[in-house]
Formats: C-alpha cells, structure tokens, sequence
C-alpha cells in the first residue's frame, strides 16, 4: 500500500527558509513521479513543482511563483522526498502536499499524503 | 503556462440530477495530460479521471471524462450524497503542471 507522511510545516519569518519532507512507502521510489501541491487557506489547489523518476531522467519542474526559490530532491536511502523553500513570502503560506503519479500517466496524483501547514508570518 | 478556467464557480443541484463541469484551458492540451480531482473539506484530493477520460482505480462509473483540445467536460450522471464536493481540472506532462481554480457541487 502506497503511503506518504510529510512533515516539516511550521510558523517561519518572511524571508526565511524551512525545508519539508515527504516519507514514501509502498512503492519503489526511483520508479514515480513525484510532485508537490500547496492550498493556501481556503483556496484552491497550486501545482508547486515536480521531480522525474530516476528513470526518466529526474529533471524537475516549478510553477513560476517559486521558481528560484523552491528546490525539490529526493533521498533514494531513505525513500524521503523534500521540498527546500527559501525566501518565503506571505503568500507561501498553506498546506503543502506530495503526491504520486498513475504510473507512466507524467503525472496523473492518485496517491496523496495528509499534508503540512507552513505559515509564513511575522 | 497552461491557465485552466472552470465553470461554473458553483453548481446547486440535489441528489440523483446530473452535474455538467467545464473545463476550458488557455492552449490545447494532450488529451493523455488532462484530470480531474474531487476534494471534500479537511481532506486531500482524489483522483477522479486522468487521461481525460480514464477513472482512476476504485472511482464509480456515475463519473466520466470528455473532451479535448481546449474544452473538457467531468460528468456524474446520478448526483449520490457524497459526490457534493469541490472539483478541480488539472493539466500535467512534462512541462509544468497547472490546476483550474475549482468548481464547487452544492446540495441544492
């Protein structure tokens, strides 16, 4: 069973950097496509960026809000996917989700974890 | 950027009727890059259909996909209790992905 546990979220400074992170189980990591979404508080879903499997080259992609600003890396040994967030703004602040691909779909998210609230505020 | 524009905001309609949901995007996109999410409050997304028309594993057959080019449509033909929800388009692929800004189904 495929499951993802983000952690990390948290009150953080405008300006500031925090760093979350995605632990995968279930399946094998260098196999999927994985993705990050964020939903700011009562809004609706932002595609925030995105890693290949390792097979497909491991490229990644961002939205243009944070491009720059946002790194995503995943950790092989550990089957943990993280999301680096560096000069956080105010509107950064939500519930950050990883999610999986339908397998060879390029990013079809059927499987989700519960999320992390980041809050960026002074 | 792909931009992805739903309609309507807000659809009241009462159980058993059929939801029409439009999803319109701003350049054609592969119809093999195009899905549809449904979120209830305080949970994460569900993966409805992918490829425009494909359910996703587990997803009754009262929900289905069309559409291509620019104008994609979800359709759930018998409105059950818990099918009232927000539901979001999504376009993925290689290039940066994109969501469409919801459309909320509302018991009426």
């Amino acid at each position: 069973e495929v499951q993802l546990v983000e952690s990390g979220g948290g009150l953080v400074n405008p300006g500031g950097s925090l760093r979350v992170s995605c632990a995968a189980s279930g399946f094998t990591f260098s196999h999927v496509w994985m993705t990050w979404v964020r939903q700011a508080p009562g809004k609706g879903l932002e595609w925030v960026g995105r890693i290949e499997s390792k097979k497909d080259g491991g490229t990644t992609e961002y939205a243009t809000p944070v491009k720059g600003r946002f790194t995503i890396s995943g950790d092989e040994s550990s089957n943990t996917l993280y999301l680096q967030m560096n000069s956080l703004k105010i509107e950064d602040t939500g519930v950050y989700y990883c999610a999986t691909d339908v397998p060879n779909t390029y990013g079809a998210l059927d499987s989700w974890g519960q999320g992390t609230l980041v809050t960026v505020s002074s | 950027e792909i931009v992805l524009t739903q309609s309507p905001g807000t659809l009241s309609l009462s159980p058993g009727e059929r939801a029409t949901l439009s999803c319109r995007a701003s350049e054609s996109v592969s119809s093999s890059y195009l899905g549809w999410y449904q979120q209830k409050p305080g949970q994460a997304p569900r993966l409805l259909i992918y490829g425009a028309s494909s359910r996703a594993t587990g997803i009754p057959d009262r929900f289905s996909g069309s559409g291509s080019g620019t104008d994609f449509t979800l359709t759930i033909s018998r409105l059950e209790p818990e099918d009232f929800a927000v539901y979001y388009c999504q376009q993925y692929g290689r290039s940066t992905g994109t969501f469409g800004q919801g459309t909320k189904v509302e018991i009426k």
